[in-house]
């Protein structure tokens, strides 16, 4: 099935660091959004932009929806050990199911 | 937000017999249910999407005659993994869309010896 390319792999950082993380999409999409997935857990959603250019926060995370509706990026501020896990950006199509990255791996040692 | 269950949480079967995963939103209605299998270490990939009342809708290479799918109401879908292989470990998740955004269960883990 089709996936969206998500960057970087995987990233290990020191708590209280910065983080950023990226998907791009040779595709437009509508609609894009972002889940964390614990170990053995289904996804939970952490952000979703709605419209090109869009910003939106999540306390400190911050995505946005990029100008050419092809990719998104997602940061998160003074990271936190319970950061830890596997971030996904997701693209959704009208009339289609979400597309998924491969995730981006973080691990964050204190 | 929004909450989707599935049961069992995870399974353990034999090779060639049958498993079924419900998928539940708990408080909301959904005409489409989506399913999806992820393998260790991996992204989710998209099986197919159920719609109720109709045939699922199946993506390319997967089995439609082995994971049979069924959306009987607007809160139910079930997957039966008929006649399990080693190779159909993995972790399913179903996932139901409401006013634009997309809630996940919390998957079900199969293991066939």
């Amino acid at each position: 099935g089709q996936q969206l390319n998500q960057s970087p792999q995987s990233m290990f950082i020191q708590e209280g660091e910065d983080v950023s993380m990226n998907c791009t999409s040779s595709s437009i999409f509508n609609t894009w959004l972002w889940y964390k997935q614990d170990p053995g857990e289904g996804p939970v959603l952490l952000i979703a932009l709605y419209k090109a250019g869009e910003l939106t926060s999540n306390g400190r995370l911050t995505a946005q929806f990029g100008i050419t509706r092809k990719d998104s990026f997602l940061n998160i501020s003074a990271s936190i050990p319970s950061d830890v896990g596997i971030y996904f950006c997701a693209g959704h199509q009208a009339g289609t199911a979400l597309i998924f990255g491969k995730g981006t791996t973080l691990s964050v040692s204190s | 937000g929004a909450v989707v269950s599935q049961h069992p949480s995870w399974v353990i079967c034999k090779s060639g017999t049958s498993v079924k995963i419900e998928c539940r939103s708990l408080d909301f209605q959904a005409t489409t249910m989506f399913w999806y299998r992820q393998f260790p270490k991996q992204s989710l990939m998209l099986m197919a999407t159920s719609n109720e009342g109709s045939k699922a809708t199946y993506e390319q290479g997967v089995e439609k005659d082995k994971f049979l799918i069924n959306h009987a109401s607007l809160t139910l879908s079930t997957l039966t993994v008929t006649s399990a292989h080693p190779e159909d470990s993995s972790f399913y998740i179903c996932s139901a869309a409401m006013t634009g955004r997309w809630f996940f269960g919390p998957g079900t883990r199969l293991t066939v010896l």
